[in-house]
């Protein structure tokens, strides 16, 4: 079955960086994109960006441009999300999600990261 | 300040009808397909309904998806206790390059 297994809680400070990781199971990775959708508490979702896992194509938000890295391991059959410069307002939890590339539909979902910032 | 407009809260009791609306615009839900995501708290979404009306494999019929023009709508018939959740829209913006979501409406089942 579709599994993606994402990484564990991370506790970081104001100005670091995090890496957020989602490994992939029970489909071929490289067939897929992986989007990747935060939520801050009590707030809605929002959308941050997608590779294509499969010719590393990708495409992010214009607010995250200039501070997010999105990579994969096509061998381990993981993606990666890495946001620096974080503050306060980063403070989500961030989810990755399967794409079948032809549509704009996430149909498997990650259990999700909780990231904190706090000084 | 989302793009898409959802009411924060809607309600129903077991057996009635609800429907949750979405409202956009001519770069997004008039332009493109509209997905909609069931979330329980303190779990991840879940992918609903895709293409507009779409239903994925396992989700019931009494959940039904429509658009028309710059606004989307979900109906759930034969409301359940489970179906208790909160409510996403998204649809791809030509605008904005993005993927959007509306700020979600929370079901609740008296």
């Amino acid at each position: 079955q579709v599994q993606l297994v994402q990484s564990g809680t991370e506790v970081k400070k104001p100005g670091a960086s995090v890496k957020v990781s989602c490994k992939a199971s029970g489909y071929t990775f490289t067939s897929y994109a992986v989007h990747w959708v935060r939520q801050a508490p009590g707030q809605s979702l929002e959308w941050m960006g997608w590779i294509n896992a499969g010719n590393g194509d990708k495409h992010c938000a214009q607010r995250f441009h200039d501070r997010f890295t999105l990579t994969r391991d096509t061998s381990a059959s993981t993606a990666y999300m890495e946001l620096s410069s974080l503050t306060s307002e980063d403070t989500a939890v961030y989810y990755c999600a399967r794409n079948p590339l032809t549509t704009i539909d996430l149909d498997y979902w990650g259990q999700g990261t909780l990231v904190t910032v706090t000084s | 300040q989302s793009v898409l407009t959802q009411p924060p809260s809607t309600s129903g009791t077991p057996g009635q009808g609800v429907t949750v609306s979405c409202s956009g615009s001519s770069s997004n839900i008039a332009s493109n397909a509209v997905n909609w995501y069931q979330q329980f708290p303190g779990t991840a979404p879940k992918l609903l309904m895709y293409r507009n009306n779409q239903r994925p494999s396992g989700v019931p019929d009494r959940f039904s998806g429509s658009k028309s023009g710059t606004s989307a709508s979900l109906a759930i018939n034969g409301l359940q206790s489970e179906d208790e959740a909160d409510y996403y829209c998204a649809v791809w913006d030509n605008s904005l390059n993005s993927l959007v979501f509306g700020g979600g409406t929370k079901l609740t089942v008296l």
